[in-house]
């Protein structure tokens, strides 16, 4: 299984530019959310998704926009990126938890660093 | 408002000392606690879980405990290594409902040094 895997690792974005990145899990899982992580905030829910076709917003959700056509692929889509969209990205994935003894850990990916000039 | 809180951003240790990394919180009451471990420039990884039955829980050299009256939880690291350098992450689901966690609240880290 390759896992969680995130591309671009790395991006530089001018101000007003779109841009979507791409997160991929082999593993079945329900649940899919997106992070993003800047010092001194630690990580923050954009988005999240409980399975193909739903979605919802977190914590931050404003100038991102998601969708889940698949239970593979959870992309995340920055409308007109700004400078504050400077930061670090993780997917993550997770089993809906049913199972008796779950540990409900979430498996992330490995981030896609993002500049916006 | 809700806060989970990592008292420490940084802790330098010796090694083979214990290493002990705290995380509070306020204003939620949590099933359960996670910890990850997070190395530079790679995604979190999930350590341990402590549901708020449980007191304490280990898994190897790693030992986490969970005092939902302090809103405290503990995790401490045995016999401490040089691999073990890394940032340590505490997260809680606030919006729990028994069907899986999918949007975690993370503090914000703390960030072990130990030294040869």
């Amino acid at each position: 299984n390759a896992g969680v895997t995130q591309t671009p690792k790395f991006q530089v974005l001018k101000t007003g530019q779109s841009m979507t990145l791409q997160c991929a899990q082999d593993m079945n899982h329900e649940y899919m959310s997106w992070y993003r992580q800047d010092p001194g905030m630690g990580l923050r829910l954009i988005h999240y998704s409980v399975g193909a076709g739903i979605t919802d917003q977190g914590e931050v959700p404003n100038g991102y926009n998601v969708s889940r056509s698949t239970t593979e692929d959870f992309p995340l889509r920055l409308l007109s990126a700004a400078p504050s969209q400077t930061s670090v990205y993780f997917c993550a994935s997770s089993y809906s938890g049913m199972a008796v003894g779950s540990s409900y850990e979430q498996y992330f990916g490995p981030g896609t660093r993002l500049t916006v000039t | 408002s809700q806060k989970i809180e990592q008292n420490s951003e940084a802790l330098n240790i010796q090694e083979g000392k214990t290493a002990t990394l705290t995380c509070n919180y306020t204003n939620y009451s949590p099933a359960y606690l996670q910890w990850y471990r997070q190395d530079p420039g790679r995604g979190p990884v999930f350590l341990l879980l402590i549901r708020e039955n449980e007191k304490e829980k280990r898994k190897e050299r790693l030992k986490v405990t969970f005092d939902t009256t302090l809103k405290q939880s503990l995790f401490h690291i045995t016999a401490s290594q040089p691999a073990d350098s890394a940032t340590y992450l505490c997260a809680l689901d606030p919006a729990y409902s028994g069907a899986g966690s999918y949007q975690l609240t993370f503090g914000k880290g703390t960030k072990l040094s130990v030294i040869p």
